[in-house]
């Protein structure tokens, strides 16, 4: 079974600061999506990532894929209010057609 | 917005009665994605579809069931509900698959299982 470890899985910050939300998994995956949830609503995909050490940039944020295809990171510079949501990765097996979604992180930007 | 609707939007159930769950696509898109969403799991994948007849099982797919016989349409059953089925159920569509392209999920339907 592969499976997707987000951390922190919450996170409270305050508008201006720096954050970095991790993706973990023991297993490889041959690419690797970025969603944002919104109450009552579905998610939508911000970034994928589909080689191994592969950055990047959408305006504020920056995503890595590690080199191992196996973990992958977004960094949110300057957060806004606007930001608040939960984040989820989501990974495409090597040899399946099944979309494994991470634990997530729920994160909220104060003013 | 990807044409992806899914009924009913709401649904509260009694233990043991059978429910199913639709996901309508105008997308034409050959993949399906079922999953629940609970709180500190994301989202979880019950069974997909790779095309007409074509289906899989997820990570959770004990209890539930599901059938695809047009391309549009990606129906989840619950044979006998029960209270641990209590969730909201995302659908999600995909062009060519999960390498690459993107899903596109409809609003969920928040099923109450008493």
């Amino acid at each position: 079974t592969q499976l997707l470890e987000q951390s922190p899985q919450f996170l409270s910050i305050q508008e201006g600061e720096n954050l970095t939300v991790y993706c973990n998994s023991s297993s490889v995956f041959s690419s690797l999506q970025w969603y944002r949830q919104e109450p009552g609503e579905g998610p939508v995909l911000l970034v994928t990532v589909v080689t191994g050490g592969e950055v990047k940039k959408l305006k504020r944020l920056t995503f890595q894929f590690g080199d191992a295809r196996k973990d992958s990171s977004l960094h949110i510079t300057a957060a806004q209010p606007g930001d608040t949501g939960l984040y989820l990765c989501a990974g495409a097996g090597v040899n399946t057609d099944k979309l494994i979604f991470g634990t997530g992180t729920r994160l909220q930007v104060f003013p | 917005d990807a044409g992806i609707t899914q009924s009913p939007r709401h649904k509260v159930t009694e233990t043991g009665t059978p429910v199913t769950l639709r996901c309508h696509q105008t997308e034409n898109h050959r993949y399906m994605y079922w999953y629940r969403q609970d709180p500190g799991h994301g989202l979880r994948l019950i069974h997909y579809s790779y095309g007409v007849k074509d289906t899989d099982k997820g990570e959770v797919s004990d209890g539930y069931s599901v059938s695809r016989s047009k391309t549009e349409d990606f129906l989840l059953t619950l044979e006998s509900a029960t209270s641990s089925q209590t969730s909201v159920y995302f659908c999600a569509i995909s062009e060519s698959g999960p390498r690459g392209t993107e899903a596109f999920f409809g609003q969920g339907t928040r099923l109450t299982v008493v």
